[in-house]
């Protein structure tokens, strides 16, 4: 299986703050890592796709990029709605597997 | 719009059965794949089955092969998730999940609001 290790596990920033969470597969996955918002009880949301592409209906302060194994998203400016935790997915090889979750605080 | 509404969990004792099930609305779901995702109370999330539109694939996470059947019925709008010999690791909110157009996909774009499987004697 391969395995998605997310980094750091847990962040506290500001409203406005850049942000950035790290995703590393154990494996190439080419460009199949997806990231995923949750908020406390509720289902999680699409946020990018395909490692950049924003989901529909998605601010544009969410952007997702790679570099090899390595993939990052990134928030320009931290928004109150936006603490959350985020997961990434690998959908490159069954069982598609996901990352352990990185939790956004407020400072 | 999309909508998805998980039905059938509760309180089950270990080794017992339960069949969830999710009715869609506001697509075309006998063209979509559709998965199951679940999360264990205060944990992350673990991929657990998928069926392609028209059944000709499932795959299953190895923790489920075995216990777990996915199905679908396309006249009813529904997913099944049929969970025998349960154990006190499976559970979780389920999650129902949307595919892809006719195969897996590659992510999910639409979840339902979850349902909670609780399996303790």
């Amino acid at each position: 299986d391969i395995q998605m290790t997310q980094s750091p596990s847990s962040l506290s920033a500001s409203v406005g703050d850049r942000v950035t969470i790290t995703c590393r597969a154990s494996q190439t996955i080419s460009s199949y890592l997806n990231w995923y918002q949750q908020t406390p009880g509720k289902a999680p949301k699409l946020l990018i796709y395909s490692a950049s592409s924003l989901q529909s209906g998605v601010p544009s302060r969410f952007s997702g990029s790679e570099s090899g194994t390595d993939f990052t998203l990134t928030i320009s400016s931290l928004q109150p709605e936006d603490f959350a935790i985020y997961y990434c997915q690998q959908s490159y090889s069954f069982p598609w597997t996901f990352g352990q979750g990185t939790k956004v605080e407020i400072k | 719009q999309v909508y998805m509404v998980e039905s059938g969990g509760g309180v089950v004792q270990p080794g017992t059965s339960l069949r969830l099930s999710c009715a869609a609305s506001g697509f075309t779901f006998g063209n979509y794949a559709m998965h199951w995702v679940r999360q264990a109370p205060g944990k992350g999330l673990e991929w657990v089955a998928v069926i392609w539109y028209n059944e000709s694939n499932k795959k299953y996470v190895d923790s489920v092969k075995g216990r777990f059947t996915i199905s679908r019925d396309n006249s009813k709008n529904t997913l099944y998730l049929q969970m025998n010999s349960l154990r006190a690791e499976d559970t979780a909110v389920y999650y129902c999940a949307r595919g892809g157009l006719y195969s897996s996909g590659w992510y999910f774009d639409y979840w339902g609001q979850g349902i909670l499987v609780i399996v303790s004697s």
